[in-house]
């Protein structure tokens, strides 16, 4: 069965502070993709990042960058000198290649304080 | 841009009402999706569309039916709101293959 566990609720940091969101999955599948999605107080889940299991490079977007390492299962998430514009949930999930449903992760909820 | 609208942002409804909630996506999806999100639940999917007039049961159907008779569109139908339907709402699409595009979600309350 697949399963995502993101094992920090939540999280506060004072801005422009580094932080990492953890993220560890399970699957079976060989051929499977991770996503991140955020989620601000407006409520939109937001897509951040797509990763397919064959590509283990990390990938940095501005402030944004992703670890993937298929070794310890892990798909984790950090914020470069923090903005409070990045206060939100932020959610990791995982979705085979059988059909396109895609299994979310509790959440971590993230505050930045000024 | 991917643009997923929904009918409603919030709606009030009493016990025992049909409610509908619509979903629109502009950019051609073959696919689309309904959850719920609850406090410490997470997202949980309802009901999944893979093309019109398809449906498929997510993880938590009961108490809840679909139509999709337009690629574009993907109504979510509470037959009988309960109390416990109080949620937020949350419809995506996306491409097979791909990852999902989310709406600004409907926070509905039965009373």
């Amino acid at each position: 069965a697949q399963k995502v566990t993101q094992a920090q609720t939540e999280i506060s940091v004072v801005e422009k502070e580094d932080v990492t969101l953890d993220c560890v999955y399970e699957t079976r599948d060989t051929t499977y993709y991770l996503f991140w999605y955020k989620q601000p107080p407006s409520g939109e889940l937001v897509f951040l990042i797509r990763r397919n299991s064959f590509d283990e490079q990390n990938e940095i977007s501005g402030r944004y960058s992703w670890n993937f390492q298929k070794s310890t299962s892990s798909f984790n998430f950090t914020i470069t000198a923090s903005q409070v514009v990045d206060s939100a949930v932020y959610f990791c999930a995982l979705s085979d290649n059988r059909d396109d449903k895609i299994i979310f992760g509790k959440g971590t909820r993230l505050h930045i304080l000024p | 841009d991917v643009k997923v609208t929904q009918s409603s942002r919030y709606l009030v409804k009493r016990t025992g009402e049909k409610v509908f909630l619509e979903c629109v996506q502009d950019m051609d999806h073959e696919n689309m999706f309904w959850y719920r999100q609850d406090p410490g639940l997470g997202l949980r999917l309802i009901y999944f569309s893979y093309d019109v007039k398809m449906k498929e049961k997510g993880d938590i159907p009961e108490g809840y039916s679909v139509s999709r008779e337009k690629k574009e569109r993907f109504s979510l139908i509470l037959e009988s709101a309960s109390t416990n339907q109080t949620s937020m709402y949350l419809c995506a699409s996306s491409i097979q293959g791909y990852e999902q595009y989310f709406g600004p979600g409907t926070r509905l309350t039965v009373t």
